[in-house]
């Protein structure tokens, strides 16, 4: 079954600590992994893909086949990072739909 | 330019009633998405169009629930006789394309509350 997991409701650390945000994915082929966020009061937006290999605000993500992880890192949190986070994938078994993990709300403590 | 735009905002129904959701994708975009969220829960596809016509309706929870678009732009999500667990905030996003090859763009969403 096709499936994005995010172990973690809550993630608390302090500004200047490494963040990092963890998803695992169940998938039989070769998936295309997403990370949304949605920071307070604002839309749902992309903030990386594994294709594109860019570091957005500091973030990366890299594509583990063998631990079917695409866990979320940044080496020194900053409190605009606090919001919600999403790990997501599509691939031809999910005819391209988005499969959303439940999210990760993270906060950055002062 | 203007983003993906959805009305109403809020939505309260009595069960039983029939609610209408709109969506306004951004201009160009010939892909549109509906998705559910609910408390706690991550994005629930529900239905997938590529101009007027839906390729993809199987995350539509029951037969309650039905869509359309029309000059490939507006989008229309119906619940007819909502049950309470209808309740959610109800998303569109639009992209240039399908297939994920490109970039989702969310509206505000619809927070529906069925009393």
């Amino acid at each position: 079954a096709q499936r994005v997991t995010q172990p973690e409701k809550l993630l608390s650390v302090f500004k200047g600590a490494p963040v990092e945000l963890k998803c695992n994915y169940s998938y039989s082929g070769s998936p295309e992994l997403f990370w949304y966020v949605q920071y307070s009061r604002q839309r749902l937006q992309l903030l990386l893909r594994h294709i594109s290999r860019e570091s957005i605000k500091g973030f990366t993500a890299d594509l583990n086949k063998g631990e079917t992880s695409f866990h979320l890192k940044k080496p020194f949190a900053q409190e605009e990072d606090s919001a919600m986070y999403y790990c997501a994938l599509s691939g031809m078994d999910s005819n391209y739909q988005l499969i959303w993990g439940a999210g990760t709300k993270l906060i950055i403590k002062p | 330019g203007a983003g993906v735009s959805q009305s109403p905002s809020n939505k309260v129904t009595e069960k039983g009633k029939d609610v209408e959701l709109r969506c306004d994708p951004i201009s160009g975009h010939t892909a549109l998405y509906w998705y559910r969220q609910s408390l706690g829960q991550g994005l629930e596809f529900l239905i997938y169009f590529q101009g007027n016509s839906a390729p993809d309706k199987s995350g539509l929870p029951s037969d309650r629930f039905s869509a359309e678009r029309t000059g490939g732009s507006v989008s229309t999500l119906t619940i007819q006789r909502t049950q309470q667990e209808d309740s959610a905030v109800y998303l569109c996003a639009s992209s240039l394309g399908g297939m994920n090859l490109y970039e989702q763009y969310f509206g505000p969403g619809t927070r529906l509350t069925v009393t």
